[in-house]
């Protein structure tokens, strides 16, 4: 089955410093990726949509300059936590949509297992 | 928001019993996907059904879907305590999947 990884799985960072994390697609081509945020005991909210070879289109209220997103090959899309605050910390999760095969289980996305950023 | 709501927000059973968990969305969708979500950690897939299916099943699993109410339930038979977990269904319309406010299921031994 398609899996996503994720890393790192768990980051402490001291405020102000920036931080970024890897979401990969490791046997299959993702020409889009997604990146949600979760807090505590609440939903996924999707930040952005990460585009190969394009930039990232973002959600209303999402900062772009404080959450940069790369997607330079059609396996890997990094989002980069710049100046990360306490009110940054959260769980980060990615997800790939494998746009050349149809499945049969239809649009699926594929989520990575998330990343836990904690900002003192 | 576009976010879906789920209800009820918890929802706590003994083991043996059914659950059901009910997600409402506002806007018209090509399929529908229910996930799993242990404390902490990243979303199992369960199933996905979509807009011109009414009734999906996969094991202990049977999810419907009313269009017209813009409603699906998922129901999950004999519960085990390993079901305990966070349920989040979310609604696909174009290419991106908006969540849920899921429920949480506790299952008690």
């Amino acid at each position: 089955g398609a899996v996503v990884s994720q890393h790192p799985s768990r980051v402490i960072c001291k405020s102000g410093t920036s931080v970024k994390i890897e979401c990969r697609s490791l046997d299959f081509q993702a020409t889009t990726m997604f990146w949600y945020r979760q807090f505590p005991k609440q939903s996924l909210m999707l930040m952005a949509t990460s585009n190969e070879g394009s930039k990232a289109t973002y959600e209303q209220g999402v900062e772009k300059d404080k959450f940069l997103i790369n997607h330079a090959s059609l396996t890997l899309s990094t989002l980069t936590v710049t100046s990360a605050h306490p009110e940054d910390s959260s769980f980060y999760i990615c997800s790939a949509r494998d746009s050349f095969l149809v499945w049969e289980s239809g649009d699926e996305q594929f989520f990575g297992p998330g990343t836990r950023l904690t900002v003192l | 928001s576009q976010q879906g709501e789920e209800d009820p927000q918890a929802l706590s059973i003994q083991e043996g019993e059914n659950a059901t968990m009910n997600c409402s969305y506002k806007t018209s969708i090509n399929n529908l996907q229910w996930y799993r979500q242990n404390s902490g950690r990243g979303l199992v897939h369960l199933i996905l059904i979509r807009s011109n299916e009414r009734e999906k099943h996969s094991g202990r699993l049977r999810v419907t879907l009313d269009t017209s109410k813009k409603s699906s339930s998922l129901l999950i038979t004999a519960s085990r305590a390993a079901d305990t977990a966070s349920y989040f269904c979310a609604t696909s319309g174009t290419y991106k999947y908006i969540f849920g406010t899921g429920t949480r299921l506790k299952v008690l031994a």
